[in-house]
C-alpha cells in the first residue's frame, strides 16, 4: 500500500528528554512537512523540507530539528527546548512543493511529556 | 502573513439538512484554499479544493465557493449523513508565503 506512515502512534517522555517522531512516505513524494496540532487549533507548521538535505523553518520551528537525508524519509526531533511538547504531530507530503500540490497527512503521533 | 479564520467553531445539524462552514483569509494574494476532514485520532484527508480562478467547485454532495472580492470561501455540505460527522478545516495558501495557513477548524455533529 502507498502513503504515509508515522511512528509510534503514542508516545510517552519524561520532561527534558529528546524524542525523535519517524515519518515515512513511499508516494516518491518530493516535499515533506511537519505540523502541530493542539486541542481546538488548527495545523501550525513546524518545518518543511522541498528537496533532498534541504529544509525550511515553519511559524514553530523552535525547539524542534529535523534531517531529510533520504527522499523518503522526514523525523522530527522534539528537543528539550521545547517549553509545551505535549501536542499531536502530523507529518504529511506532497508531490512537489508548488503551493497548489495536494498534501497528504500521515496518521499522526500523540506526543505527552510527563 | 497570512490569517484564516473559520466559523463556526461547532455545528450540529440533523441528518439530510444542509451544513455550512466559513473562512476568511486576509493575504489578498492566496489562490489556493483546501478544506480537510479530519475523523477521530487520524490525520486529515483532502476532501476538495478550489483555485483562485474559480468561483465555484462541486464534488458531489460537497462544494466550495469563493469570494476573493471579499477574502471568504465557504464548505457547503447537503444531505448530510452521521459519517460526515469529523472536524472540517480550511486552509489558504499564496505564492509568496509557499505554505498552507490552516484555520482553527469546525466540529460537525449530524444527528440521526
Amino acid at each position: 500500500d502507498g502513503g504515509i506512515t508515522q511512528s509510534p502512534k503514542y508516545l510517552f517522555r519524561k520532561e527534558g528528554q529528546n524524542v525523535t517522531l519517524s515519518c515515512e512516505q513511499n508516494l516518491n513524494h518530493d516535499a515533506m512537512y511537519w505540523y502541530r496540532q493542539d486541542p481546538g487549533q488548527g495545523l501550525r507548521l513546524i518545518y518543511y523540507s522541498q528537496i533532498v538535505n534541504d529544509f525550511q523553518k515553519g511559524d514553530i520551528a523552535e525547539g524542534y530539528s529535523v534531517s531529510r537525508e533520504k527522499k523518503e524519509s522526514f523525523p522530527l526531533t522534539v528537543t528539550s527546548a521545547q517549553k509545551n511538547p505535549t501536542a499531536f504531530y502530523l507529518c504529511a507530503s506532497s508531490m512537489g512543493a508548488g503551493i497548489t500540490d495536494t498534501q497528504y497527512f500521515g496518521p499522526g503521533t500523540r506526543l505527552t511529556v510527563l | 502573513g497570512e490569517n484564516v479564520e473559520q466559523h463556526p467553531s461547532t455545528l450540529s445539524v440533523q441528518e439530510g439538512d444542509s451544513a455550512v462552514i466559513k473562512c476568511t483569509y486576509s493575504d489578498s494574494a492566496s489562490n489556493y484554499f483546501p478544506w480537510y476532514k479530519q475523523e477521530l485520532g487520524k490525520g486529515p484527508q483532502l476532501i476538495i479544493d478550489i483555485r483562485s480562478n474559480v468561483g465555484e467547485k462541486k464534488d458531489q454532495r460537497i462544494a466550495v465557493t469563493l469570494n476573493k472580492t471579499a477574502k471568504h470561501f465557504s464548505l457547503h455540505i447537503t444531505e448530510t449523513q452521521p459519517e460526515d460527522s469529523a472536524v472540517y478545516f480550511c486552509a489558504a495558501s499564496s505564492g509568496s508565503a509557499r505554505q498552507l495557513t490552516f484555520g482553527s477548524g469546525t466540529q460537525l455533529t449530524v444527528l440521526p
